[in-house]
């Protein structure tokens, strides 16, 4: 069984480019969802896709956008990129169950982006 | 909103000794409790999670209890090796499936 994987490993960018970062879900999971992960710090939900549909959102600004396909692997999309931007960006995939497992989530290898 | 309170680290060890890493939350209904792992240059891994009060988590000789009295689910390992060594997070998961995390806890284990 294939877990998560997210493409690329590391980018680069400069102030006010836009970047796409790419997530496949495990096998069998119709959720993604999305977390930044700045230096030192916990996780930052950014929101969820299930079924193709934005279903929950943090406190981000619009420039954070996304897309999940309909084989449930996803996208997000940074415009507009800031300094502050530079983090790890994690995927985490769940099961069609996962309400009734209390929520676990598998998470990928992360995209690391440094904003220059 | 609800939220996760870690102990800061680093949590410094010696190979085979007692650890303790605690975490406490603060939740408007009856949240599920997490401990992820992230292991350097890795994502995070699942550890173990509790669903309701009283629960206990456990893997690989890691525990945790859900303690709902005292919005608890401090992380404990009876003893510890050098491969443990890496950042350890206490999170909920709210009926949405959202993670909230703490900030997380950097464990280091000398030979």
């Amino acid at each position: 069984e294939t877990g998560v994987t997210q493409s690329p490993t590391h980018l680069i960018k400069t102030r006010g480019q836009q970047v796409t970062l790419r997530c496949s879900s495990q096998s069998g999971h119709n959720t993604v969802s999305w977390y930044q992960q700045a230096l030192g710090q916990g996780p930052q939900f950014i929101f969820q896709y299930y079924r193709e549909e934005e279903n929950g959102r943090g406190n981000f600004p619009p420039r954070f956008s996304g897309l999940q396909f309909p084989n449930y692997s996803s996208e997000l999309n940074v415009n507009a990129l800031e300094l502050d931007d530079s983090a790890l960006y994690l995927c985490a995939s769940s099961p069609p169950t996962s309400g009734r497992a209390g929520g676990e989530q598998f998470f990928g290898p992360g995209t690391r982006l440094t904003v220059l | 909103g609800d939220s996760v309170t870690q102990m800061e680290g680093p949590v410094t060890l010696s190979e085979e000794a007692f650890l303790t890493i605690n975490c406490t939350y603060t939740a408007t209904g009856y949240p599920s409790l997490f401990w992820y792992v992230q292991y350097p240059g890795e994502g995070l891994q699942l550890l173990l999670k509790a669903t309701k009060a009283d629960d206990k988590g456990s893997n690989k000789g890691f525990e945790a209890t859900y303690r709902k009295e005292t919005t608890s689910f401090h992380l404990e390992k009876g003893s510890v090796q050098v491969s443990d060594s890496a950042v350890y997070f206490c999170a909920l998961s709210d009926r949405t499936d959202k993670l909230i995390f703490g900030t997380g806890t950097r464990l280091q284990v000398f030979p």
